[in-house]
């Protein structure tokens, strides 16, 4: 079946634009994560997304980023007022829920590149 | 919380040679581990997990890792290596007492694999 799919793949933005990243995940899984993969920090995590509970949002760098989920599927993250800083591969990732499930399945990433 | 190191940032070896990629994690609750693949300008993929069990654990294209519980270590291991398998590597950890959690991942290992 279909996999997690982004867009854009690529985006250039200039410093202190908005820019809005999207992701959608395989059918019926109800965990969505959102992970940036930068230069020298690696893999870090974000934000996520279970179910309808309140999202986690400790990983969020700065309260520039923000994620909705709607519905239960779609889920955009928008990062306001761009710095370079914010130029990396954003990830998402979703899974089935429930104990033992625990493989999560990734997008192929958002390039954000702030000029 | 959970943290995870990988002791090589940049292993070379020559092809149809032995490898080992190199993990350990630190948790004060017990852990899922796992190890993603991500091919050049491509999505992470699930080379393999260890959730309980069997402490050796086999994946896909011939890869395995063990986990060992006392030297809070899971050692990607393949015994012949193939040009194709030139990518970067990712072991990860989740807490496993909570349900769906974020993966912590470590900064990775880029294997080159030359003819």
């Amino acid at each position: 079946g279909a996999g997690v799919s982004q867009s854009p793949s690529n985006k250039v933005t200039e410093k202190g634009k908005d820019v809005e990243l999207r992701c959608d995940p395989i059918s019926g899984h109800t965990a969505l994560y959102w992970y940036r993969q930068s230069l020298g920090q690696g893999l870090e995590f974000l934000i996520y997304f279970q179910g309808n509970s309140a999202p986690d949002k400790s990983g969020l760098p700065s309260d520039r980023f923000s994620a909705e989920r709607t519905g239960g599927s779609v889920s955009t993250l928008t990062i306001q007022r761009t710095q370079q800083e914010d130029s990396a591969v954003y990830l998402c990732a979703s899974s089935l829920a429930g104990t033992g499930a625990h493989e999560q399945y990734f997008g192929p990433g958002t390039r954000l590149t702030v000029t | 919380a959970q943290s995870v190191t990988q002791l090589d940032s940049q292993v070379p070896v020559f092809e149809e040679a032995p490898v080992e990629l190199r993990c350990n994690y630190s948790s004060s609750v017990s852990v899922y581990l796992f190890w993603y693949v991500q091919y050049p300008n491509q999505g992470l993929q699930l080379l393999l997990k260890y959730l309980s069990g069997s402490t050796l654990v086999k994946g896909i294209n011939g890869f395995e890792a063990e986990f060992n519980k006392s030297q809070t270590s899971f050692h990607l291991r393949k015994p012949s290596v193939h040009i194709s398998d030139t990518a970067e590597y990712f072991c990860a950890v989740s807490a496993s007492n909570s349900g769906n959690t974020p993966l912590v991942f470590g900064k990775g290992t880029r294997l080159s694999v030359i003819a």
